[in-house]
């Protein structure tokens, strides 16, 4: 079945920049997702790229796509104390159905 | 407009014993999801309806968890019996026509 893997931890100095990586493995994927989850909440969407796609920028993010190594990555310019949350990266197919992976926990140092 | 809701938005029951969550969807949402996200993991789908009906429910244990949207608006998930490792946060969530996933703030069960 679709699997998809991400690194466990990442700590970074507040202003510097952050990079999350993510790799799955079922090439029909359509659609790929950042999501964010601070403690005691829910998901919430941060940005999606279309398969397509190689790169969006939205604001302070920047999200690529390999799709050749099937690799995807999420970049916050300028990380701040309020992006320390757990980030999940997550696939979609046919059915909008999302296969998560177990998620980065974001520490931002001061 | 009011997000995806949850209750309880907290359980403690012991084992073998029953738990009901409920979910309202975002109005209009016709798709709605309950997934179960384990303690230092992602999310796993265990069921999807469109309307009232079920469209994927391949990853729900069918011996012990049920769930239903009767008039394809709210749903509930029950679990019974509860067993240890069915505790988890209870995630549902609705998509609309443009696909997006809204999600919950979730459902934490602790199973004793």
């Amino acid at each position: 079945g679709e699997d998809v893997e991400q690194s466990l931890f990442l700590s970074v100095r507040e202003g510097d920049s952050s990079v999350i990586n993510c790799t799955y493995t079922d090439s029909s994927s359509t659609y790929l997702y950042w999501y964010k989850q601070e403690p005691g909440a829910g998901l919430q969407l941060l940005t999606y790229i279309f398969s397509n796609m190689d790169m969006k920028q939205d604001q302070r993010l920047t999200v690529l796509l390999n799709k050749k190594d099937k690799h995807l990555s999420l970049r916050i310019a300028d990380t701040q104390t309020g992006d320390s949350a757990i980030y999940f990266c997550a696939e979609s197919g046919s059915a909008r159905q999302l296969t998560f992976g177990s998620g980065t926990q974001l520490t931002v140092l001061p | 407009e009011a997000g995806v809701a949850q209750s309880p938005r907290y359980k403690i029951i012991e084992k073998r014993q029953s738990v009901a969550f409920w979910c309202n969807p975002i109005s209009g949402h016709a798709t709605l999801y309950w997934y179960q996200q384990i303690l230092g993991q992602g999310p796993k789908l265990l069921i999807q309806f469109q309307n009232n009906g079920v469209v994927d429910d391949s990853q729900l244990p069918k011996d012990r968890f049920s769930a239903e949207r009767l008039k394809g608006v709210d749903s509930t998930l029950k679990i019974q019996p509860a067993k240890l490792e069915d505790s988890a946060v209870y995630l549902c969530a609705s998509s609309g026509v443009g696909g997006e996933l809204f999600f919950g703030e979730g459902s934490r069960l602790t199973v004793l």
